[in-house]
């Protein structure tokens, strides 16, 4: 597609229940990102996928988040059990390579995710 | 803790006038610096970079500017123009550690008045 594409734009769930939200990367892009932004925070670095390479997620900030890229195109984030503090904005970026420079980086419109 | 701050949420310019917009970093590794605009439910999109081997760097009516020793850089946009009424992030990276783990900041919101 012509962009890096999120859904769903809109979340809102209840404590305790599993969310899945979903990135389309620009077709050909080898590298996508995921980062979230909270209530007054900066854009936290979560997880960031290159190609066949294992992902790196030192930014998962629980073990109850996690996220998957299949045939190295769609990635989607799973969030379980979900808390009132994982409420933020999920932004999915991509990018031509992985590990250079952020210019690069395309990102999507973001899923705004509300637990309540 | 904020690794890279805008100390400032929110800042009003006149048309026509200059909109600064700082940003303050405490790891002295970082070495390049990037700026993204987001506008309403939009991505942030790419703006300018600066990496610390320069103190200054031009593209058309922005400005970044680097001041190491004070771990401080600034954008400037001249003149203002109400399209460029948006959020404002800084982003900041040591390249040793892979230039994809940028740290944010919280964002400044620029408003032009027209």
């Amino acid at each position: 597609g012509a962009g890096v594409s999120q859904s769903p734009s809109n979340k809102v769930t209840e404590k305790g229940k599993d969310v899945e939200l979903r990135c389309d990367p620009i077709s050909g892009h080898t590298a996508l990102y995921w980062y979230r932004q909270s209530l007054g925070q900066g854009l936290e670095f979560l997880i960031y996928f290159q190609g066949n390479s294992a992902p790196d997620k030192s930014g998962l900030p629980s073990d109850r988040f996690s996220a998957e890229r299949t045939g190295g195109s769609v990635s989607t984030l799973t969030i379980q059990r979900t808390q009132q503090e994982d409420s933020a904005v999920y932004l999915c970026a991509s990018s031509f390579t992985g590990g250079g420079t952020a210019e690069g980086y395309t990102f999507g419109s973001g899923t705004r995710l509300t637990v309540v | 803790d904020q690794q890279v701050k805008q100390n400032s949420p929110s800042l009003s310019v006149q048309e026509g006038r200059i909109s600064i917009l700082n940003c303050d970093y405490t790891n002295s590794m970082f070495d390049y610096f990037l700026w993204y605009k987001k506008y309403p439910a939009e991505g942030p999109t790419f703006l300018i970079s600066i990496s610390s081997i320069k103190d200054k760097n031009e593209d058309g009516r922005f400005t970044v500017f680097l001041n190491k020793s004070a771990k401080h850089l600034s954008l400037h946009i001249v003149p203002s123009q109400p399209g460029d009424s948006a959020v404002y992030f800084c982003a900041a990276s040591p390249t040793t550690s892979g230039t994809y783990k940028y740290i944010f900041g919280t964002g400044t919101r620029l408003k032009v008045l027209a």
